[in-house]
């Protein structure tokens, strides 16, 4: 079974530009999450989406971070305009089902992109 | 509000003794925890994971106990092996959403 695959690995860009990531999850997995992890922090969530539709972007800095999901399979996260914060690590995601007893659902990370923001 | 805690940033460990790692959570709703461990420049790997409704779980060299009165878990790796230095991270989720991560616990095994 293939794993999360991420693209690019590493970006290295200049404040104020914009970045793209994408994201295909395992397959058959209905629920997608999107990350940031900071050098020396644990993951912290920023969406999570269900099939197409997004369960919680609480997190998520709406006035520079985008998200979406069309047709339920693969994503992309757009930071624009950056800034030198939004240097981190961002790891995609995925589970079979986030609607059910939690036990036994498991998440799995893809080799996250890494983002420096000179 | 750090809703899980993984107190100590590092660990040492020799060769063939136990490794411990220790992560405290704050809500009570939690009712699913996981341990992923983390090679440098790859992603978190999914390890153990333990119901609430369990008090403890085995594979292999890995044990996670689970003190839901003291909302304390822990994981246990007997023996410590150097391919298990990595940075070990405490996951904990309610209703299989919200998966709340904890800051992590370096764990260097010395040979």
């Amino acid at each position: 079974e293939a794993g999360v695959a991420q693209s690019p690995r590493y970006k290295i860009i200049e404040k104020r530009q914009s970045v793209a990531f994408w994201c295909n999850p395992i397959s058959g997995h209905a629920t997608l999450y999107w990350y940031q992890q900071i050098l020396g922090q644990g993951p912290k969530l920023l969406i999570q989406f269900q099939n197409n539709g997004v369960v919680d972007d609480s997190q998520l800095p709406k006035d520079r971070f985008s998200a979406e999901r069309l047709k339920g399979v693969d994503s992309t996260l757009k930071i624009q305009p950056a800034k030198l914060e939004d240097s981190a690590v961002y790891l995609c995601a995925s589970s079979r089902d986030s609607a059910t007893p939690s036990s036994g659902n498991t998440i799995y990370f893809g080799e996250g992109s890494w983002l420096t923001v000179v | 509000d750090q809703q899980v805690k993984q107190n100590s940033p590092s660990l040492s460990v020799q060769e063939g003794r136990i490794s411990i790692l220790n992560c405290d959570y704050t809500n009570s709703m939690f009712d699913y925890f996981l341990w992923y461990k983390k090679y440098p420049a790859e992603g978190p790997t999914f390890l153990i994971s333990i119901s609430s409704i369990k008090d403890k779980n085995e594979d292999g060299r890995f044990t996670v106990f689970l003190n839901k009165s003291a909302k304390h878990l822990s994981l246990h790796i007997v023996p410590s092996q150097p391919g298990d230095s990595a940075v070990y991270f405490c996951a904990a989720s309610f209703y299989g959403q919200n998966f709340v991560f904890g800051p992590g616990t370096r764990l260097s095994v010395l040979p």
